[in-house]
Protein backbone atom coordinates (compact mmCIF):
# COMPACT_ATOMS: atom_id res chain seq x y z
CA UNK A 1 0.00 0.00 0.00
CA UNK A 2 1.15 3.55 0.26
CA UNK A 3 3.55 5.00 2.15
CA UNK A 4 3.58 8.48 4.31
CA UNK A 5 3.74 11.07 1.99
CA UNK A 6 4.79 14.51 2.70
CA UNK A 7 4.03 18.05 0.45
CA UNK A 8 5.45 19.98 -0.48
CA UNK A 9 9.01 18.49 -0.70
CA UNK A 10 10.87 21.57 -0.62
CA UNK A 11 9.60 24.86 0.40
CA UNK A 12 11.24 28.12 0.47
CA UNK A 13 10.26 31.24 2.70
CA UNK A 14 11.53 34.53 3.55
CA UNK A 15 12.02 35.29 7.15
CA UNK A 16 8.87 36.60 8.91
CA UNK A 17 6.30 34.30 6.53
CA UNK A 18 4.23 31.46 7.99
CA UNK A 19 4.18 28.26 6.33
CA UNK A 20 2.34 24.83 6.81
CA UNK A 21 4.03 21.19 6.03
CA UNK A 22 1.34 18.31 5.40
CA UNK A 23 1.85 15.24 6.25
CA UNK A 24 -0.35 11.82 4.99
CA UNK A 25 0.40 8.69 7.30
CA UNK A 26 -0.47 5.56 6.55
CA UNK A 27 -3.90 4.38 6.51
CA UNK A 28 -4.83 2.86 9.36
CA UNK A 29 -1.82 4.48 11.51
CA UNK A 30 -3.17 6.11 14.90
CA UNK A 31 0.07 7.10 15.99
CA UNK A 32 2.27 10.10 14.40
CA UNK A 33 5.57 11.92 15.07
CA UNK A 34 7.00 15.05 13.66
CA UNK A 35 10.69 15.48 14.09
CA UNK A 36 13.07 17.84 12.76
CA UNK A 37 16.27 17.22 11.02
CA UNK A 38 19.17 19.75 10.76
CA UNK A 39 21.95 19.60 7.56
CA UNK A 40 24.21 16.65 9.01
CA UNK A 41 22.58 16.12 12.33
CA UNK A 42 19.84 12.94 12.98
CA UNK A 43 16.16 13.17 13.26
CA UNK A 44 15.21 15.51 16.35
CA UNK A 45 11.53 14.35 18.09
CA UNK A 46 8.92 17.05 17.55
CA UNK A 47 5.74 16.21 18.69
CA UNK A 48 3.44 13.21 18.81
CA UNK A 49 -0.56 12.37 18.06
CA UNK A 50 -2.56 9.41 19.20
CA UNK A 51 -5.46 9.66 16.37
CA UNK A 52 -6.60 13.75 16.82
CA UNK A 53 -4.93 13.84 20.55
CA UNK A 54 -1.44 15.47 20.72
CA UNK A 55 0.25 13.93 23.82
CA UNK A 56 3.34 14.76 23.36
CA UNK A 57 4.73 18.46 21.80
CA UNK A 58 7.80 18.40 24.43
CA UNK A 59 10.08 18.64 21.47
CA UNK A 60 8.58 21.82 19.48
CA UNK A 61 11.06 24.27 19.88
CA UNK A 62 9.44 27.56 20.21
CA UNK A 63 5.77 28.50 20.50
CA UNK A 64 5.97 30.13 16.58
CA UNK A 65 5.45 25.98 15.83
CA UNK A 66 2.44 24.29 15.85
CA UNK A 67 0.80 20.77 15.20
CA UNK A 68 -2.49 19.53 14.59
CA UNK A 69 -4.49 16.63 13.47
CA UNK A 70 -8.13 17.46 13.55
CA UNK A 71 -9.51 13.89 12.12
CA UNK A 72 -7.07 12.10 13.46
CA UNK A 73 -5.58 11.10 9.99
CA UNK A 74 -3.94 13.94 8.16
CA UNK A 75 -1.38 16.41 10.46
CA UNK A 76 -0.03 19.77 9.74
CA UNK A 77 2.60 21.82 10.56
CA UNK A 78 2.95 24.95 11.09
CA UNK A 79 5.56 27.34 11.95
CA UNK A 80 5.00 30.97 12.25
CA UNK A 81 7.25 34.26 11.17
CA UNK A 82 9.91 31.54 10.29
CA UNK A 83 13.52 32.29 11.11
CA UNK A 84 16.76 31.08 9.43
CA UNK A 85 17.14 28.66 12.38
CA UNK A 86 13.98 27.10 11.20
CA UNK A 87 15.90 25.71 8.14
CA UNK A 88 15.50 22.09 8.65
CA UNK A 89 14.09 18.79 6.79
CA UNK A 90 10.87 18.13 8.78
CA UNK A 91 10.08 14.51 8.78
CA UNK A 92 6.90 12.56 10.04
CA UNK A 93 6.39 9.37 10.71
CA UNK A 94 3.36 7.13 11.24
CA UNK A 95 2.96 3.65 13.07
CA UNK A 96 0.36 1.60 14.83
CA UNK A 97 -0.48 2.36 18.60
CA UNK A 98 2.87 2.14 20.91
CA UNK A 99 4.86 -0.04 18.01
CA UNK A 100 7.74 2.59 17.59
CA UNK A 101 9.63 -0.36 16.37
CA UNK A 102 7.36 -0.38 13.37
CA UNK A 103 8.22 3.61 12.53
CA UNK A 104 7.67 4.72 8.80
CA UNK A 105 9.15 7.76 7.64
CA UNK A 106 8.13 9.99 4.65
CA UNK A 107 10.24 11.59 2.47
CA UNK A 108 10.89 14.79 4.59
CA UNK A 109 9.81 18.55 3.84
CA UNK A 110 13.10 20.78 3.34
CA UNK A 111 12.42 24.30 4.03
CA UNK A 112 14.89 26.91 3.58
CA UNK A 113 14.58 30.12 4.92
CA UNK A 114 16.19 33.38 3.30
CA UNK B 1 19.00 17.58 22.43
CA UNK B 2 20.10 14.18 20.87
CA UNK B 3 20.97 10.97 23.32
CA UNK B 4 22.95 8.82 20.45
CA UNK B 5 26.32 9.73 20.03
CA UNK B 6 27.57 8.08 16.55
CA UNK B 7 31.19 7.45 15.93
CA UNK B 8 32.68 7.93 13.13
CA UNK B 9 31.59 10.42 11.84
CA UNK B 10 32.51 9.73 8.98
CA UNK B 11 33.77 6.85 6.78
CA UNK B 12 34.96 6.38 3.74
CA UNK B 13 36.28 2.46 2.47
CA UNK B 14 36.75 0.55 -1.21
CA UNK B 15 34.32 -1.46 -1.96
CA UNK B 16 34.14 -4.71 -0.72
CA UNK B 17 35.70 -3.70 1.89
CA UNK B 18 33.51 -4.02 5.76
CA UNK B 19 32.63 -1.02 7.39
CA UNK B 20 31.61 -0.53 10.82
CA UNK B 21 29.87 1.84 12.89
CA UNK B 22 29.30 2.96 16.25
CA UNK B 23 26.40 4.25 18.58
CA UNK B 24 26.46 5.12 22.16
CA UNK B 25 23.15 6.43 24.13
CA UNK B 26 22.29 7.19 28.05
CA UNK B 27 19.14 6.08 29.18
CA UNK B 28 17.41 2.40 29.55
CA UNK B 29 15.67 1.41 26.13
CA UNK B 30 13.33 -1.09 25.15
CA UNK B 31 14.73 -1.43 21.53
CA UNK B 32 17.35 0.02 19.22
CA UNK B 33 17.14 0.18 15.52
CA UNK B 34 19.68 0.94 12.23
CA UNK B 35 18.10 3.69 9.89
CA UNK B 36 19.96 4.39 6.04
CA UNK B 37 19.39 7.94 4.76
CA UNK B 38 20.29 8.30 0.82
CA UNK B 39 20.96 12.13 0.12
CA UNK B 40 17.71 14.41 0.00
CA UNK B 41 15.78 10.87 1.33
CA UNK B 42 13.93 9.71 3.44
CA UNK B 43 14.80 6.99 6.40
CA UNK B 44 14.69 3.71 5.81
CA UNK B 45 14.41 1.24 8.36
CA UNK B 46 17.49 -1.29 8.44
CA UNK B 47 17.32 -3.56 11.52
CA UNK B 48 16.00 -3.62 14.98
CA UNK B 49 17.68 -4.98 17.90
CA UNK B 50 15.57 -5.84 21.35
CA UNK B 51 17.14 -4.84 24.79
CA UNK B 52 17.26 -8.63 25.74
CA UNK B 53 19.02 -9.58 22.71
CA UNK B 54 22.94 -9.35 21.99
CA UNK B 55 23.32 -10.03 18.30
CA UNK B 56 21.10 -9.78 15.40
CA UNK B 57 21.82 -10.65 11.41
CA UNK B 58 20.52 -9.82 8.57
CA UNK B 59 21.74 -10.60 4.91
CA UNK B 60 24.86 -8.37 5.05
CA UNK B 61 24.33 -6.76 8.22
CA UNK B 62 25.74 -7.42 11.70
CA UNK B 63 24.37 -5.48 14.80
CA UNK B 64 25.40 -5.95 18.20
CA UNK B 65 24.22 -4.50 21.58
CA UNK B 66 25.97 -3.88 24.75
CA UNK B 67 23.32 -2.71 27.20
CA UNK B 68 25.98 -2.73 30.66
CA UNK B 69 27.76 -0.25 28.14
CA UNK B 70 25.01 1.40 26.26
CA UNK B 71 26.70 1.02 22.97
CA UNK B 72 25.84 -1.33 19.70
CA UNK B 73 27.64 -1.67 16.29
CA UNK B 74 26.25 -2.06 12.56
CA UNK B 75 28.72 -3.95 10.26
CA UNK B 76 27.79 -4.33 6.65
CA UNK B 77 30.30 -6.67 5.23
CA UNK B 78 31.24 -6.76 1.15
CA UNK B 79 30.22 -3.49 0.92
CA UNK B 80 28.91 -2.20 -2.03
CA UNK B 81 28.84 1.21 -3.87
CA UNK B 82 24.92 1.55 -3.22
CA UNK B 83 25.49 0.79 0.49
CA UNK B 84 26.79 4.87 0.26
CA UNK B 85 24.28 6.82 2.60
CA UNK B 86 24.44 7.99 6.16
CA UNK B 87 23.24 6.01 8.95
CA UNK B 88 21.46 6.60 12.16
CA UNK B 89 21.03 4.55 15.41
CA UNK B 90 17.81 5.17 17.08
CA UNK B 91 16.67 4.05 20.45
CA UNK B 92 13.13 3.94 22.32
CA UNK B 93 13.49 5.27 25.63
CA UNK B 94 11.16 3.01 27.89
CA UNK B 95 8.12 5.28 29.01
CA UNK B 96 8.17 7.58 26.24
CA UNK B 97 6.95 7.20 22.94
CA UNK B 98 9.33 8.98 20.24
CA UNK B 99 12.80 7.76 19.06
CA UNK B 100 16.00 9.63 19.60
CA UNK B 101 18.47 9.46 17.11
CA UNK B 102 21.64 10.05 16.80
CA UNK B 103 24.62 12.11 14.52
CA UNK B 104 24.85 9.76 11.98
CA UNK B 105 27.66 7.91 10.55
CA UNK B 106 28.15 9.32 6.47
CA UNK B 107 29.47 6.09 4.60
CA UNK B 108 31.32 6.66 1.27
CA UNK B 109 32.14 3.64 -0.50
CA UNK B 110 35.00 4.34 -3.20
CA UNK B 111 34.35 1.80 -6.15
Amino acid sequence: GAGVSQSPRYKVAKRGQDVALRCDPISGHVSLFWYQQALGQGPEFLTYFQNEAQLDKSGLPSDRFFAERPEGSVSTLKIQRTQQEDSAVYLCASSRPFRLDEQYFGPGTRLTVT
Amino acid sequence: SQQGEEDPQALSIQEGENATMNCSYKTSINNLQWYRQNSGRGLVHLILIRSNEREKHSGRLRVTLDTSKKSSSLLITASRAADTASYFCATDQRGAQKLVFGQGTRLTINP
